[in-house]
């Protein structure tokens, strides 16, 4: 749904351990979510996508799980490393006929050594 | 993998002057490209749709006389702040995406934009 101006949450993680980063989105007609991994000071960077016909997505370490009926978006990170250090977003695509995407509050993933 | 270049990264400048911002795919053709603001501790706000050969798209709020933007090619589209003000101040992002199916937006490094 749209950002408002509130406070990051933040999630900590022991290195090695597995996370989970949550994400409400707010469009049901909504066919495409992305997630997307940011840096202090650079821009977004692409993590793994998903589409709406499909629950699960796994990529390297990483895998996306959708839930439609709760509009619900998960990632999960395994094993994680200090470099997983960021700000995660999830973003939305609305099924409108462009290409416009909606992006979460973010997470703020912090790996403790 | 897909690159999105953008220039500069950091721009410090006096009120009343106008900064523009250049936004490349460095390897894919981009029909669509996108222009988001991001202020401090807060997610990304889409500010415009470049659309290659045509005028953007704004979005509600968004002055188009203020921020100008020109995507005259496949590869590059920039946004123009104009007669900026310390307000103006922020992070500013581009995206862009290939042309063809269901294809994520990759995104710029960002441009610091200071006025002051």
């Amino acid at each position: 749904g749209e950002s408002v101006g509130l406070h990051l949450p933040t999630l900590s993680v022991q290195e090695g351990d597995n996370s989970i980063i949550n994400c409400a989105y707010s469009n049901s007609a909504s066919d495409y979510f992305i997630w997307y991994k940011q840096e202090s000071g650079k821009g977004p960077q692409f993590i793994i996508d998903i589409r709406s016909n499909m629950d699960k997505r796994q990529g390297q370490r990483v895998t996306v799980l959708l839930n439609k009926t709760v509009k619900h978006l998960s990632l999960q990170i395994a094993a994680t490393q200090p470099g997983d250090s960021a700000v995660y977003f999830c973003a939305e695509r609305g099924n409108f006929g462009n290409e416009k995407l909606t992006f979460g509050t973010g997470t703020r993933l912090t790996i403790i050594p | 993998g897909a690159v999105v270049s953008q220039h500069p990264s950091w721009v410090i400048c006096k009120s009343g002057t106008s900064v523009k911002i250049e936004c490349r795919s460095l390897d894919f053709q981009a029909t669509t490209m996108f222009w988001y603001r991001q202020f401090p501790k807060q997610s990304l706000m889409l500010m415009a749709t470049s659309n290659e050969g045509s005028k953007a798209t704004y979005e509600q709020g968004v002055e188009k006389d203020k921020f100008l933007i020109n995507h005259a090619s496949l590869t590059l589209s920039t946004l123009t702040v104009t007669s900026a003000h310390p307000e103006d101040s922020s992070f500013y992002i581009c995206s862009a995406r290939r042309d063809s199916g269901n294809q994520p937006q990759h995104f710029g490094d960002g441009t610091r934009l200071s006025i002051l």
